[in-house]
């Protein structure tokens, strides 16, 4: 099956620091990656679409400065927390789009990357 | 835009079967998808199904959908305590394969 890798798993960090996440497929190549945010008990929600080689595509109501994402290669995506404060504290889950023989087209989460900013 | 609503909570016993529901509400929802998330990790791909299907079966997994509707469903036969854990249901819609919209979890306890 597809594999996506995130790390790192956890993190703890000072308020006004800056935190990066990185996003991998390990099998198969992605020109598409995916940010999600996940709060406690609540379903996942878009931040932004990764695209390898060009700029992000940010959802309503997202700050592109603030999260910065850049898709190097087509098996890495980073998501950078710029001076994270405690209400960025939450769960981070990264997808990996893959087209698949027939037009089946699906996306592979990673295993997400828990933040918690004091 | 699209929107996906799953029941929050489903309680059955082990070795029962358990059919968890979502509707949607845009008929050009193209792939169908059902992930399976445990505590504290990533959403794990169940299995998905095209909109031209009225059902897949898939071992113990089976998905139905009734497109007239806009109705899908999941059930799974014989089920186990390790089957406990957060079911969401996801649509694609065909001019956005991008863009993949999430019904809000249904939390799935499977009793001994």
């Amino acid at each position: 099956g597809a594999v996506v890798s995130q790390h790192p798993s956890r993190v703890i960090c000072k308020s006004g620091t800056s935190v990066k996440i990185e996003c991998r497929s390990l099998d198969f190549q992605a020109t598409t990656m995916f940010w999600y945010r996940q709060f406690p008990k609540q379903s996942l929600m878009l931040m932004a679409t990764s695209n390898e080689g060009s700029k992000a595509t940010y959802e309503q109501g997202v700050e592109k400065d603030k999260f910065l994402i850049n898709h190097a290669s087509l098996t890495l995506s980073t998501l950078t927390v710029t001076s994270a404060h405690p209400e960025d504290s939450s769960f981070y889950i990264c997808s990996a789009r893959r087209t698949s023989g027939g037009g089946s087209d699906t996306q592979y989460f990673g295993p997400g990357t828990r933040l918690t900013v004091l | 835009g699209e929107d996906v609503e799953q029941s929050l909570f489903l309680s059955v016993r082990e070795g029962d079967s358990s059919v968890i529901n979502c509707t949607y509400t845009d008929s050009s929802s193209t792939y169908l998808y059902w992930y399976k998330q445990e505590p504290g990790a990533g959403l794990q791909l169940l299995t998905y199904i095209f909109s031209n299907m009225d059902m897949k079966q898939d071992q113990r997994l089976t998905v139905l959908l009734n497109k007239k509707d806009k109705h899908l469903s999941l059930r799974i036969a014989d089920t186990q305590t390790g089957d406990s854990a957060i079911y969401f249901c996801a649509v694609s819609i065909l001019y956005n394969f991008n863009k993949f919209y999430f019904g809000s979890g249904t939390k799935l306890n499977v009793k001994p």
